[in-house]
């Protein structure tokens, strides 16, 4: 089955820089690549996704840009602020119908 | 998007008790509903995938008949966590699949927060 791994587990970064995750997957069968952020005890809100016939999507300050020959994946923050900071998980599926897999999660903290 | 509602958003119990969370789709019919738990710290695990009218599939590692499924229509599905123990609590959450959907997008219910003492 899938698996899909992310890096870093943790992330730190000053407010206006930009901050990077990246994920990689196994199963090169899969073809639609989640973001999504959750803030604590609530639900994972997506911010992004993107399509395995897509090389990159951009969505104001956020972007993700997809490697199929090399099966990764990774979320481009830029100007980040504080109300950035939340854990990030990526993800991945291959078909409507089947369950997402999810990384581990990237805490990711923006200071002022 | 669509809307999802869970019930209770959070429960407390007595160890040896069982629990039951509902989630529905409200606007939307859901063929497939996928349940989740996160510990605390972690990841989204899928638990079991439930197809309306059908038994549901439980992934390597979870108990089917400690955590039972019902899907029995295209706008509801439960999970009951039966004799709840304390390393039971977790942040159980349910995700339906558009009925007929052609993409992947996936919508979550709220969470059910689930504390076993």
């Amino acid at each position: 089955g899938e698996n899909v791994e992310q890096h870093p587990s943790t992330l730190s970064v000053q407010e206006g820089d930009s901050a990077v995750i990246k994920c990689t997957y196994s199963d090169s069968a899969s073809n639609y690549f989640p973001w999504y952020k959750q803030e604590l005890g609530k639900r994972p809100q997506l911010i992004i996704d993107i399509r395995s016939n897509v090389g990159e999507k951009k969505d104001q300050r956020i972007a993700v840009t997809l490697n199929k020959t090399a099966k990764h994946f990774s979320l481009h923050i830029t100007e980040t602020q504080p109300e950035d900071s939340a854990v990030y998980f990526c993800a991945a599926t291959y078909q409507a119908g089947t369950a997402l897999i999810f990384g581990k999660g990237t805490t990711l903290s923006v200071s002022s | 998007g669509a809307v999802v509602s869970q019930h209770p958003s959070w429960v407390i119990c007595k160890s040896g008790t069982s629990v039951k969370i509902e989630c529905r789709s409200l606007d939307f019919q859901a063929t497939t509903m996928f349940w989740y738990r996160q510990f605390p710290k972690q990841s989204l695990m899928l638990m079991a995938t439930s197809n309306e009218g059908s038994k549901a599939t439980y992934e390597q590692g979870v108990e089917k008949d400690k955590f039972l499924i019902n899907h029995a229509s295209l706008t509801l599905s439960t999970l009951t966590v039966t004799s709840a123990h304390p390393e039971d609590s977790s942040f159980y959450i349910c995700s339906p699949n558009v009925a007929g959907g052609s993409y992947n997008e996936q919508f979550f219910g709220p969470g059910t927060r689930l504390t076993v003492l």
